[in-house]
């Protein structure tokens, strides 16, 4: 089977742009999650989708956002770039929510300037 | 919000040395994992421990969980520079089985 695949690999934006990423989770994986990882935080869970539907919410402000497709593909997007957003945004998928492994795609490198 | 915390946040040893990794967690939890990241990687699983385990073993991997003490332990025995990497601890809890992951301990293996 193929892991999970983040698009693209590294992007740069300034500050006030959006920013769309992308993962395309392992085949029959229902469930995406999203973390931010920065020096400074460490790995801070954003959210996750299961069948379309946000299922769980971190402590992150409404400019980040994201949404998943009926073939489990999630996206997620940020709007009105800050400096702080610079971070590795990893996705990670799993067969359900009841499964505790977590499978990681490689990441997307942000860098807003 | 961090729930584990690993300690050190770094470690520096030689090649064939055994390394070992402290985990301490604040709430009860159901699982604890441990992943592994190599720079700017995404993180791959290693082990998964459940609360009412206390110790399991995968190849040169050793976990240990202590509940009364919320602490865990990954000891890497007969470490290779190929083990250089940064690992973290994970724990979830309640019923959304999310893993909330700690700050790593960043570990070098000097051949």
């Amino acid at each position: 089977k193929a892991g999970v695949t983040q698009t693209p690999r590294y992007l740069i934006k300034t500050r006030g742009q959006q920013v769309t990423l992308s993962c395309s989770p392992i085949s029959g994986h229902r469930s995406v999650s999203w973390y931010q990882q920065t020096p400074g935080q460490g790995l801070q869970f954003l959210f996750e989708y299961f069948s379309e539907t946000q299922r769980n919410k971190g402590n992150f402000p409404g400019r980040f956002s994201g949404r998943q497709f009926s073939n489990s593909r999630s996206e997620m997007n940020v709007s009105t770039l800050e400096l702080g957003d610079s971070a590795l945004y990893l996705c990670a998928s799993r067969p359900g929510t009841g499964v505790e492994k977590l499978f990681f795609g490689s990441g997307t490198q942000l860098s807003v300037l | 919000s961090q729930q584990g915390e690993e300690d050190p946040q770094a470690l520096s040893i030689q090649e064939g040395e055994n390394a070992t990794m402290n985990c301490s967690y604040k709430t009860s939890i159901n699982n604890l994992q441990w992943y592994r990241q190599n720079s700017g990687r995404g993180l791959v699983h290693l082990i998964l421990i459940r609360s009412n385990e206390r110790e399991k073993h995968s190849g040169r991997l050793r976990v240990t969980l202590d509940t009364s003490k919320k602490s865990s332990s990954l000891l890497i025995t007969a470490s290779r520079a190929a083990d250089t990497a940064s690992y973290f601890c994970a724990t979830d809890s309640g019923g959304s089985y999310i893993p909330t992951f700690g700050r790593g301990t960043s570990l070098i293996v000097h051949p």
